[in-house]
């Protein structure tokens, strides 16, 4: 199974707004409503940003929101922040695996 | 309070084996898919095994099958990640990470272990 594909680095000012693409295939994104976005700080643990393509879990603020066409999906940061600096994670259910994008270190300028 | 801790990470040679722990807490463990996820240094996230929540069936990523298996003891509600046959690009944190809703297999990963280094080193 391929790795998603992510831009390797994304930056942005603070209060401005980003946009990462992930782009799959006809066999993981393109197929399945399980596309999901995690945020991993330095020496952290990923932590839950979206799922399902465009769902918040409880507690992730409304500044991050998700869509997804065919096979990409995009992960939108608005009103950049400083603590949003990290890097971000997609990924997607593949048929009885879990497939993730290489990431994509976020720089808040 | 809901989580995962992992253990038993270390360093080891290669063709040995090695057994993480992953204990759960503050949630029905028999209800929740767990999936095994590793980080090589410096690199991304990459999905490792998964058993479903009512232990029907195993998953693994192509490059650990025969190698790798997922017992998990209901009764202390742990998982664990037997690792044998180690090679050097088995080098990563391992993090134990659960599926977002109960009764849902391949779900998003809401609750994640702090992660446990597993160096594989002659």
């Amino acid at each position: 199974q391929s790795a998603l594909t992510q831009p390797a680095s994304v930056s942005g000012s603070p209060g401005q707004s980003i946009t990462i693409s992930c782009t799959g295939t006809s066999s993981d994104v393109g197929s399945y409503n399980l596309l999901s976005w995690y945020q991993q700080h330095p020496g952290k643990a990923p932590k839950l940003m979206i799922y399902e393509g465009s769902k918040r879990p409880s507690g992730v603020s409304n500044r991050f929101s998700g869509s997804k066409s065919g096979n990409t999906a995009s992960l939108t940061i608005s009103g950049l922040q400083a603590e949003d600096e990290a890097d971000y994670y997609c990924s997607s259910y593949a048929g009885s695996s879990v497939v993730f994008g290489g990431g994509t270190k976020l720089t808040v300028l | 309070q809901v989580q995962l801790v992992e253990s038993g990470g270390g360093v080891v040679q290669p063709g040995r084996s090695l057994r993480l722990s992953c204990a759960a807490s503050g949630f029905t463990f028999s209800s929740y898919t767990i999936h095994w996820v590793r980080q090589a240094p410096g690199k991304g996230l990459e999905w490792v095994a998964v058993i479903l929540y009512d232990g029907s069936d195993e998953y693994y990523t192509e490059s650990v099958k025969g190698r790798f298996t997922i017992p998990r003891d209901r009764s202390r509600n742990t998982l664990y990640l037997q690792m044998n046959s180690l090679r050097v690009e088995d080098t990563a944190v391992y993090y134990c990470a659960r599926a977002l809703r109960v009764w849902r297999d391949w779900d998003a990963f809401d609750i994640w272990g702090q992660g446990t280094m597993v160096t594989v080193s002659s």
